[in-house]
């Protein structure tokens, strides 16, 4: 298994602004998603971060939106930018761990509310 | 489009009741599907992974079926207890990525 968290594990912000969520996983995995879970709803990929080299974006999520750095195999940052309230939402990362059979291990979640 | 339904309704038994939650998909071809848990404010945690070539596994008291011709997953607890009480995704591979497609989930609440 893997051990993953996350940092801020909720946050408050202002329309406009952008935040920047990172993940840590206790071990090198080779596989690292980013998920949105929108309140009542169930998880929807954004994106698979990918090391070294820029992320593969599910539709209906770009870039310049959601820039996510992947700078090894333990750690990768997924920034929401120029937020409105529709980006209120919990983001997970998960990670797919070595020699597992695509089994996933998630991080506790960011809660990010934007006013 | 591919599509994972999960019955949206709680399911609400009984302790010691043996629940059971479905999953339905269309337009997939999975080579496996799998079952989360997911508590209130909490990512969600793995339970159990079947293959397309099994038709059933068993974990404790979890049973999954897994039947590809219905394009369906029964997930069973057996001897239930209020510690269940949980939301049940379901979720697939596809499309020639990594990644999991999840279904809406299913709350179940057991009373005691």
């Amino acid at each position: 298994s893997a051990v993953i968290s996350q940092k801020p594990s909720r946050d408050i912000c202002q329309r406009g602004t952008s935040l920047t969520i990172q993940c840590q996983v206790d071990s090198q995995v080779t596989m690292m998603f980013w998920y949105r879970q929108q309140p009542g709803q169930s998880l929807t990929l954004i994106a698979t971060a990918n090391q070294g080299s820029e992320a593969t974006y599910e539709s209906g999520f770009v870039i310049d939106k959601f820039p996510i750095s992947r700078p090894n195999l333990t750690f990768s940052t997924l920034t929401v930018s120029n937020m409105s309230p529709e980006d209120s939402s919990i983001y997970l990362c998960s990670v797919e761990a070595a020699g597992s059979y695509n089994e996933q291990f998630f991080g506790p979640g960011t809660r990010l509310t934007v006013l | 489009s591919q599509k994972i339904e999960q019955n949206s309704e709680a399911l609400n038994i009984q302790e010691g009741k043996t629940a059971t939650l479905t999953c339905n998909y269309t337009n997939y071809s999975p080579a496996y599907l799998q079952w989360y848990r997911q508590d209130p404010g909490r990512g969600p945690v793995f339970l159990l992974l079947i293959r397309e070539n099994e038709k059933e596994k068993r974990k404790e008291r979890l049973k999954v079926t897994f039947d590809t011709t219905l394009k369906q997953s029964l997930f069973h607890i057996t001897a239930s207890q209020p510690a269940d009480s949980a939301t049940y995704l379901c979720a697939l591979e596809g499309g020639g990525r990594r990644a999991l497609t999840f279904g809406s989930g299913t709350r179940l609440q057991v009373q005691p």
